[in-house]
């Protein structure tokens, strides 16, 4: 089966440093995302991004989160300043067509962010 | 704000037991409704969907789901367990119209004793 794969699989970055986490979709997917999870709490969503641009965005995608598709098959998720807080593991996700026609969203194994 | 509960955090069985785990959300318009299970070490993988037609859905590894739209519910069902079901099972909503995105519940984490 097609998978989503994500690299690295856990970093250590320090509170204030850039952090780029990467993720190549299934190749013949058009919307890409990304969601996270803090330990303990909900899976939440953070960007959904098709035809090259960002579609949907929750209040948690602030200033200091920008995502890329630099090239054909790469998707990534930059953040710009880390904080404690960002601590979580990321997923990655895409599929054929958005969720709201019922499609099935493909995660990652995600990557696990901690900040100290 | 739409939202699901998933009422069980934690619950433990034995092989062979039954196993109901809940799932409500709160929205009243159309929605897609799916489970996704995590097993240790591993990705979210899709259990089941239900996007339209018969409610009751039947999905992978003997897993099936009710969709009962009165109730706003979609509790995942298996009859017998095994210790390999041992895992982490998320129910989500994504709505028919307006934003693409799934939203989770906080999960239910199951340990299945041999």
């Amino acid at each position: 089966e097609p998978e989503v794969t994500q690299t690295p699989s856990h970093q250590v970055t320090q509170m204030g440093q850039e952090v780029i986490l990467r993720c190549v979709p299934i190749s013949n997917h058009l919307y890409f995302y990304w969601y996270r999870q803090i330990l303990g709490q909900k899976v939440e969503f953070l960007v959904s991004f098709y035809n090259n641009e960002i579609s949907e965005k929750s209040e948690i995608f602030d200033d200091q989160f920008s995502v890329e598709r630099p090239d054909g098959s790469n998707f990534t998720l930059k953040i710009r300043s880390t904080k404690l807080e960002d601590s979580a593991m990321y997923f990655c996700a895409s599929s054929e067509e958005g969720p709201r026609t019922g499609n099935t969203i493909y995660f990652g194994e995600g990557s696990w962010l901690t900040v100290v | 704000a739409q939202s699901v509960s998933q009422h069980n955090h934690h619950v433990i069985l034995s092989e062979a037991a039954s196993l109901e785990l809940g799932c409500n959300y709160s929205y009243g318009g159309t929605v897609n409704l799916f489970w996704y299970v995590q097993y240790p070490g591993q990705h979210l993988q899709l259990l089941l969907k239900y996007f339209s037609g018969d409610p009751l859905v039947k999905g992978i590894k003997g897993f099936e789901a009710e969709f009962i739209k009165s109730k706003f519910s979609f509790n995942l069902r298996k009859p017998s367990v095994q210790w390999s079901d041992t895992a982490e099972y998320f129910c989500a909503v994504s709505l028919n119209t307006g934003f693409q995105k799934l939203v989770f519940g906080t999960g239910t984490r199951l340990l299945v004793s041999p």
